[in-house]
């Protein structure tokens, strides 16, 4: 059953320090989105990419937060250094149907900064 | 810029009534919707698109959504709600005419079906 992988799915940190979540998209996706969701703010775009190139990362604050794709089976989100209102759940999705085809979700990266 | 609206906070309807949630959406190319499901603690997952042709598409678990060029809308409708059916509904575009294939979502409606 294919499916979007994130890790961590829980992480506690103290403010200040570095994190970096992963996801392992569904193979043979070409496209991988980052999504932020707070309940003041909604599900927002932080970035996203198609063939491992990065198209848009206008939505992710640029001095703390960096999104890669070192291969295709692997995205990573990191965040140096982390403050507390960057808490929230991080999502990955994954498409593979271009413009047309839904995004499979992951089941999130929940992050606690203290 | 492609933007979505959900206006309603939350929406409650007893178990059997008909279900409609609301959607606007605006984007300059053509309207590519989708609807997504949440439940608590979990990732979100695909109902239904529009892409193109019939106005009404159906989707998973019974939902069907209506997409009306002139209003801007894609409204998610059910004919009988289930308790089940009780998670927080997304709405989301894409611009068609657009290469970038960036999918915008809305703030999220939480329906409550009670028994």
């Amino acid at each position: 059953d294919a499916r979007v992988t994130q890790t961590p799915r829980d992480k506690v940190t103290e403010m200040g320090q570095e994190v970096t979540m992963r996801c392992q998209p569904i193979l043979g996706h070409n496209t991988v989105f980052w999504y932020r969701q707070t309940m003041m703010q909604g599900l927002e775009l932080l970035a996203y990419f198609r063939n491992r190139a990065p198209l848009d990362d206008s939505g992710m604050p640029k001095d703390r937060f960096s999104a890669e794709m070192p291969d295709a089976t692997l995205a990573t989100l990191k965040i140096q250094p982390s403050e507390p209102r960057d808490s929230a759940v991080y999502f990955c999705a994954s498409g593979g149907e271009g413009r047309t085809g839904e995004l499979f979700f992951g089941e999130g990266s929940r992050l606690t900064v203290l | 810029a492609q933007s979505v609206a959900q206006p309603e906070d939350q929406v409650n309807v007893a178990e059997g009534n008909p279900l409609t949630v609301k959607c606007t959406y605006s984007v300059s190319g053509n309207p590519y919707l989708f609807w997504y499901v949440q439940y608590p603690n979990r990732g979100l997952q695909f109902l239904l698109k529009y892409i193109t042709g019939d106005n009404l598409v159906k989707g998973s678990y019974g939902f069907e959504a209506e997409f009306n060029k002139s209003q801007t809308s894609f409204h998610l409708k059910k004919p009988s709600a289930l308790v089940s059916d009780s998670a927080l509904y997304f709405c989301a575009v894409r611009d068609g005419s657009s290469n970038t294939g960036k999918l915008i979502f809305g703030q999220g409606t939480t329906l409550q079906v009670k028994p």
